[in-house]
């Protein structure tokens, strides 16, 4: 297994288009999260899936922003109408056990968005 | 609000030395973990603590969580250049389904 991948890694879009992002997690792995992290800043939760099941949203997660996982594989995170406030690194993560005490997330290496 | 603190927010060290990393909250938690990231990567996971007072090694850092699971501190020993990254801690709330992640820390070693 080739770990967490993220497509695209950079993505520059205009103000009001709107953008995808897919993310492959580790194949055995039932959890998948979304982050966003901004300069200087730690990573803030999104949502998360269990399997193909959305079971948290946070409320950073705007109506513009909507994620999928159809078959309880791969996720795509859209943006609708992007703004120069989603200028972000957005950060897939999976797990096996979801926050289970011993097992901790692994990242991919994040979708770095610039609106402009 | 932030759940996690960390300080220093920064910091910039000649190789060798010593530096001690802080991750202070209100909260408890049920399991901390440290993770180290790269410019333009995403974190990496060093280390998960998830009893009070534990003490954990890796090599040249030391992990400890607090007695009142509160807090925990990152320790490195004669620091290296590839020691160098953004290092940030993480914890989990009972049995809620994410974790929370403090503000980072971001180091330098010079050579």
């Amino acid at each position: 297994d080739t770990g967490v991948s993220q497509n695209p890694r950079h993505k520059i879009t205009k103000r009001g288009q709107n953008v995808t992002f897919r993310c492959d997690p580790i194949s055995e792995h039932n959890r998948l999260y979304w982050y966003r992290q901004t300069l200087g800043q730690g990573p803030e939760f999104l949502t998360y899936f269990q399997n193909e099941a959305q079971l948290e949203k946070s409320r950073l997660l705007s109506d513009r922003f909507s994620a999928e996982r159809p078959k309880g594989s791969f996720s795509t995170l859209e943006i609708q109408r992007t703004e120069q406030g989603d200028s972000a690194m957005y950060l897939c993560a999976s797990s096996p056990f979801g926050v289970h005490k011993n097992y901790g997330y692994t990242f991919g290496s994040g979708t770095r968005l610039t609106v402009v | 609000t932030q759940l996690l603190e960390q300080s220093p927010q920064f910091l910039s060290i000649q190789e060798g030395e010593n530096l001690t990393v802080y991750c202070n909250s209100s909260s408890v938690f049920s399991s901390l973990q440290w993770y180290r990231q790269e410019p333009g990567e995403g974190p990496v996971l060093l280390v998960t603590v998830v009893t009070g007072g534990e003490v954990k090694k890796l090599k040249r850092l030391t992990f400890q969580f607090g007695d009142a699971r509160k807090d925990s501190s990152l320790h490195i020993t004669a620091a290296q250049p590839g020691d160098t990254g953004l290092y940030l801690c993480a914890g989990a709330i009972g049995t809620g389904n994410q974790f929370y992640f403090g503000t980072g820390t971001s180091l330098t070693v010079i050579p």
